[in-house]
């Protein structure tokens, strides 16, 4: 079975900074990984993925995640974050049978 | 498109009361999957099904039950409800492996 750890639970940040959200898994299959935004009194929404293919992938709001299969790893990354970043981000992993492992989420609060 | 609809979005109960949540989906999608979402634990899978028909458990089953009688409809039952199901519920949808929809969320108080 697979599992997912993020290494910051709060990552405080200054408007215009960068930030870089940590996530780790185990699996002894191959996956499917995903990064999740869940902004205050909402639910879930898919922020971007990695199926197969490029190790790089991008959101369309200037996100972006690599996947390092010898290091387990699926970090999250923004070069410049806006007030409207703040949220709650969950990095999930399927062993592509439709089941989402989560991770308990970092909380990422955008100051100016 | 609606997308994934949750009702109630909250509800209080007193413990040993029943009551069920409800989801539905729009996307003619055949995965859908009920998690529960608490505190510093992200999201864990409750049950989730594969059809119409199909249903299986997931990682925390105890005390919630579930039926699928059509693609659209995914409705999660709490039999006696308890404190300990205090938490906030969604429902989610898929096409593919992983790639999942998710509802506005249902926020549950048990007293």
């Amino acid at each position: 079975a697979q599992s997912v750890t993020q290494l910051d639970s709060q990552v405080p940040v200054f408007e215009e900074a960068p930030v870089e959200l940590r996530c780790n898994y185990s699996s002894s299959v191959s996956v499917y990984l995903f990064w999740y935004v869940q902004y205050p009194n909402q639910g879930l929404q898919l922020l971007l993925k990695y199926l197969s293919g490029s190790t790089l992938v991008e959101s369309i709001n200037g996100f972006e995640a690599e996947f390092n299969k010898s290091q387990t790893s699926f970090h999250l990354r923004k070069p410049s974050v806006h007030i409207s970043d703040t949220a709650e981000y969950f990095c999930a992993v399927s062993e592509n049978d439709y089941k989402l492992s989560f991770g308990a989420g970092t909380t990422v609060t955008v100051r100016a | 498109n609606a997308g994934v609809t949750q009702t109630p979005k909250f509800q209080v109960l007193k413990t040993g009361q029943s009551m069920t949540l409800q989801c539905a989906q729009d996307m003619n999608h055949e995965y859908m999957s009920w998690y529960r979402q608490d505190p510093g634990m992200g999201l864990r899978l409750i049950h989730y099904s594969v059809g119409a028909g199909i249903t299986d458990q997931g990682e925390v089953p105890n005390g919630y039950n579930v039926s699928r009688s059509t693609t659209e409809d995914f409705p999660l039952r709490l039999l006696s409800a308890a404190p300990s199901q205090t938490s906030v519920y969604f429902c989610a949808s898929s096409v593919t492996a992983g790639e999942q929809f998710f509802g506005p969320g249902t926020r549950l108080t048990v007293l």
